[in-house]
């Protein structure tokens, strides 16, 4: 089983939908959660950063996370084609660059 | 520009063929390190390096070299390439290896095909 469970999509949805993307994990010690965005032939870059449990918001994106289900989301409100990427979700338990676990991605299309 | 920059962006070699895959970043950053990205398994770390002179295996270190002789430059070296190395690459910086105050940046991409 891996430590981090990511649908690998695809995910279609019309413009101006909320989007869903999620993952699972396995390893209780995680605490540190981040999600990454990462546009087709471009490097991933940082959408959004959380701690331990609970919601954190920035415009249109909130990432929650549920640690004790082991489940993160990420929630994109009024979905732009823009918004068409690969979403990847990422996670350590020290805080470290070093030991990061990514998920697999899930890839995102928006329909305009 | 703030930036991290690979070189070459497509690469197709042979097998048993040295090559190096440069990576450079102009932002003073500490921390740097290489991942390979795979369908199915995700981005996974090869080598990271805290700073000049100071690196350390990530998950996947087998078959890699790196060296960090300048703090701005980050080398991968791949002293006999097989096929099972063909991957997409990706270099990253940060300021510090500290994920809960410095965002990680990460380069364009190199694309390496070994036959």
């Amino acid at each position: 089983q891996k430590e981090v469970e990511q649908d690998p999509g695809p995910l279609s949805v019309p413009e101006g939908a909320i989007v869903s993307l999620n993952c699972t994990y396995s390893n209780s010690a995680f605490q540190y959660f981040m999600w990454y965005r990462q546009y087709s032939r471009k490097g991933p870059e940082l959408l959004m950063y959380t701690y331990s449990s609970g919601n954190k918001e920035d415009g249109r994106f909130t990432a929650q996370v549920d640690k004790s289900s082991k489940y993160i989301s990420l929630f994109i409100r009024d979905s732009q084609p823009s918004d068409s990427a690969t979403y990847l979700c990422a996670m350590d338990d020290s805080g470290g660059y070093q030991k990061v676990t990514f998920g697999t991605g899930t890839k995102l299309q928006v329909i305009p | 520009e703030a930036q991290v920059t690979q070189n070459p962006r497509y690469l197709i070699t042979v097998t048993g063929k040295k090559l190096t895959v440069t990576c450079s970043q102009n932002m003073n950053h500490e921390y740097m390190s290489w991942y390979r990205q795979d369908p199915g398994l995700g981005l996974r770390q090869i080598y990271y390096s805290m700073n000049v002179e100071v690196t350390d295996k990530g998950d996947v270190p087998e078959g890699y070299k790196v060296s960090r002789k300048e703090k701005r430059n980050f080398p991968l070296i791949l002293e006999s390439p097989s096929p099972n190395q063909t991957s997409l690459y990706f270099c990253a910086s940060s300021l510090s290896w500290d994920a809960r105050d410095y965002e990680q940046y990460f380069g364009p991409g190199t694309r390496l095909t070994v036959t």
